[in-house]
């Protein structure tokens, strides 16, 4: 089992600039999720999806896009990079079971927006 | 509007103490609680979980602790050892169904000193 993984692990864009975040998870997981972690703000939820097709929005969706068409794959798009969006990703994926549960989370993509 | 709080950003604990990190938090309808270890440059690995249900959970050396009526909850590792010198995070969520959709505190710094 590789776990979550997440592509790239580093990554410079320009303010403007579109790009899309991979992340794969071969736990056949139900639940992704996405979060951003800015310094002294711990993890913000952006997206998340309780399974193939459904998204939802979290805490700071603005700027972000999700689509869940598969259970292994969660693919965050930047639709217009700009500075704010400086910050470490983290995808992770999660299964319920009964009443407790545990996200599992990928290595992270550095992204500095210039 | 932070809803879980980690008031002490950093602690120092000799190897071999008890080390003790806190959590606080707002929504009452939060009922389930996890915490989390995260090392530099890594995603953060999730360490123990309680339901609300009960007020305590065990695991090897580390224990969570809640209570509901102050609404806070306590993370303690006894003996603290060198490894566990990282960045704990606590995190709720509410209902079941949301295991994707977790809220974090800001961490807390631990550092296990010889």
């Amino acid at each position: 089992n590789a776990g979550v993984t997440q592509t790239p692990k580093f990554q410079v864009l320009k303010t403007g600039q579109s790009m899309t975040l991979q992340c794969a998870q071969d736990m056949n997981h139900e639940y992704m999720s996405w979060y951003r972690q800015d310094p002294g703000m711990g993890l913000r939820l952006i997206h998340y999806s309780v399974g193939a097709g459904i998204t939802d929005q979290g805490e700071v969706p603005n700027g972000y896009n999700v689509s869940r068409s598969t259970t292994e794959d969660f693919p965050l798009r930047l639709l217009s990079a700009a500075p704010s969006q400086t910050s470490v990703y983290f995808c992770a994926s999660s299964y319920f079971a009964g009443q407790s549960y545990e996200q599992y989370f990928g290595p992270g993509t550095r992204l500095t927006v210039t | 509007d932070q809803q879980v709080k980690q008031n002490s950003p950093s602690l120092s604990v000799q190897e071999g103490r008890i080390s003790i990190l806190n959590c606080d938090y707002t929504n009452s309808m939060f009922d389930y609680f996890l915490w989390y270890k995260k090392y530099p440059a890594e995603g953060p690995t999730f360490l123990i979980s309680i339901s609300s249900i009960k007020d305590k959970n065990e695991d090897g050396r580390f224990t969570v602790f809640l209570n509901k009526s102050a609404k806070h909850l306590s993370l303690h590792i006894v003996p603290s050892q060198p490894g566990d010198s990282a960045v704990y995070f606590c995190a709720a969520s509410e209902g079941t169904g949301t295991a994707s959709k977790l809220t974090f505190g800001t961490g807390t710094r631990l550092q296990v000193t010889l």
